[in-house]
């Protein structure tokens, strides 16, 4: 069954850092592209950042480029989410998701979805 | 950057069909994705490649997507299909994009 069990949320003053965990479990985590979505309080949901299988390749959003860093160890099957200079507009539950994989005549391909989900950790940074 | 508009809420019905849009420019140039989330819950994908359902998702949810519009239909809904609702595409210039979410309520 996979897994995905995201840590490290809380409460952080204006300026501050975090670094988010995901440790993730019952699939091979190192043939997938893996990504951070997040989502505001009553609000919809946003993609943040996501890393290539080898950890050798990151996207970002405008918005949280040069503040927040996405990382990998494949040997502890654990995604990352370092962010710094934190303000109160990233107040948000962050999810950690796989992005699909899938194989046809030519081989695997990314489909460009998110097919599983973690349960999501809460970061408050108050106004 | 890349937008996908929703309809904020649809209400429908016990047993009829709910039709949930998505409109994005030449939105049917890129694969559609769908999914459900319930109060509290992490989302769930409910629709890939714009008409394939994953396995676990009932055969009561179907999708298209053509033009500028792709469209989640839910026949025979039932009370357990409340919630919310999004759409996402994959776009060149802004990656990863979600509509804005649309509310099924089933009155």
């Amino acid at each position: 069954e996979v897994q995905l069990v995201e840590s490290g949320g809380g409460l952080v003053q204006p300026g501050g850092s975090l670094r988010l965990s995901c440790a993730a479990s019952g699939f091979t985590f190192s043939f997938y592209w893996m990504s951070w979505v997040r989502q505001a309080p009553g609000k919809g949901l946003e993609w943040v950042a996501n890393i290539r299988q080898g950890g050798n390749e990151t996207y970002y959003v405008d918005s949280v480029k040069g503040r927040f860093t996405i990382s990998r160890d494949n040997a502890k099957n654990t995604l990352y989410l370092q962010m710094n200079s934190l303000r109160a507009d990233d107040t948000a539950v962050y999810f950690c998701a796989r992005e699909g994989l899938g194989r046809d005549s030519s081989g695997w391909y990314n489909v460009g979805d998110f097919d599983y989900w973690g349960q999501g950790t809460l970061v408050t940074v108050p106004s | 950057s890349y937008e996908l508009t929703q309809p904020p809420s649809v209400s429908v019905s016990p047993g009829q069909t709910a039709s949930i849009t998505c409109s994005g420019e030449r939105l049917g140039d890129k694969y559609t994705f769908w999914y459900q989330q319930k109060p509290g819950r992490s989302p769930v994908l409910v629709m890939y490649e714009d008409s394939n359902r994953p396995s676990g998702t009932p055969e009561r949810f179907s999708g298209s997507n053509s033009g500028n519009t792709a469209t989640l239909t839910i026949s025979g809904t039932q009370s357990m299909d409340e919630a919310d609702y999004y759409c996402q595409a994959w776009d060149n210039s802004s990656s990863y994009v979600f509509g804005t979410g649309t509310r099924v309520t089933v009155l």
